[in-house]
């Protein structure tokens, strides 16, 4: 099975633009998790989807949101970016139903100028 | 607030050696710990997890310890190897009542060097 795809993997922005970052799930899971990871703060979750609908949520602002499509491949989108929106953004996939095992992508590394 | 705390932040062991890495939480409603291994550039990949009602789990080199009442569990990687240098994150997780969604929390990471 092909694993968890993101893309782009590398994305450079301006302060004040906007930027939607892609995660398609492995074949079969259903659920979709979106972490934020800094040198700082570490790994930090954002918010997960399970059938196109928003499940759970991290303490971020409402800048950050996402979204999950029928096919479960998700998006997630940063509006008003600020410098210190830099980071990995991982997305994670697990089944969903007693899927507490989550597999993560390789990321989108985002650089805020 | 941190619910998982990891430690050491850092450590450097001679090829063939044991690798320990400890985690301790907060909150008793965890009950799923994973270990992800993560290398420069890459996204953290599953090694081993373990639940509360076993006290060990072993998986080719890796094994994990948990102690239930002292809420602390650690990661051992016996005949350490070069290859095995990265980082390391202890997590825990629990199902959130009602939504049946898993949240993975993480420690900060140890940085793993093995030495030849």
């Amino acid at each position: 099975k092909a694993g968890v795809t993101q893309t782009p993997r590398y994305l450079i922005k301006t302060r004040g633009q906007q930027v939607t970052l892609s995660c398609s799930p492995i074949s079969g899971h259903r659920s979709v998790s979106w972490y934020q990871q800094t040198p700082g703060q570490g790994l930090q979750f954002l918010f997960e989807y399970f059938s196109e609908t928003q499940r759970n949520k991290g303490n971020f602002p409402g800048r950050f949101s996402g979204r999950q499509f029928s096919n479960s491949r998700s998006e997630m989108n940063v509006s008003t970016l600020e410098l210190g929106d830099s980071a990995l953004y991982l997305c994670a996939s697990s089944l969903g139903v007693r899927g507490e095992t989550q597999y993560f992508g390789p990321g989108t590394r985002l650089l805020v100028l | 607030q941190q619910q998982v705390k990891q430690s050491p932040q850092s450590l450097i062991v001679q090829k063939g050696g044991i690798s320990i890495i400890n985690c301790a939480y907060e909150n008793t409603a965890f009950d799923y710990f994973p270990w992800y291994q993560q290398f420069p550039g890459k996204g953290p990949a599953l090694l081993i997890a373990i639940r509360p009602d076993v006290s060990e789990k072993k998986e080719g080199r890796f094994t994990i310890s948990f102690n239930k009442s002292a809420k602390q569990f650690s990661l051992h990687i016996m005949d350490s190897q070069p290859g095995d240098s990265a980082t390391y994150f202890c997590a825990a997780s629990t199902r959130r009542s009602g939504a049946g969604s898993y949240q993975l929390t993480f420690g900060k990471g140890t940085k793993l060097s093995v030495i030849p």
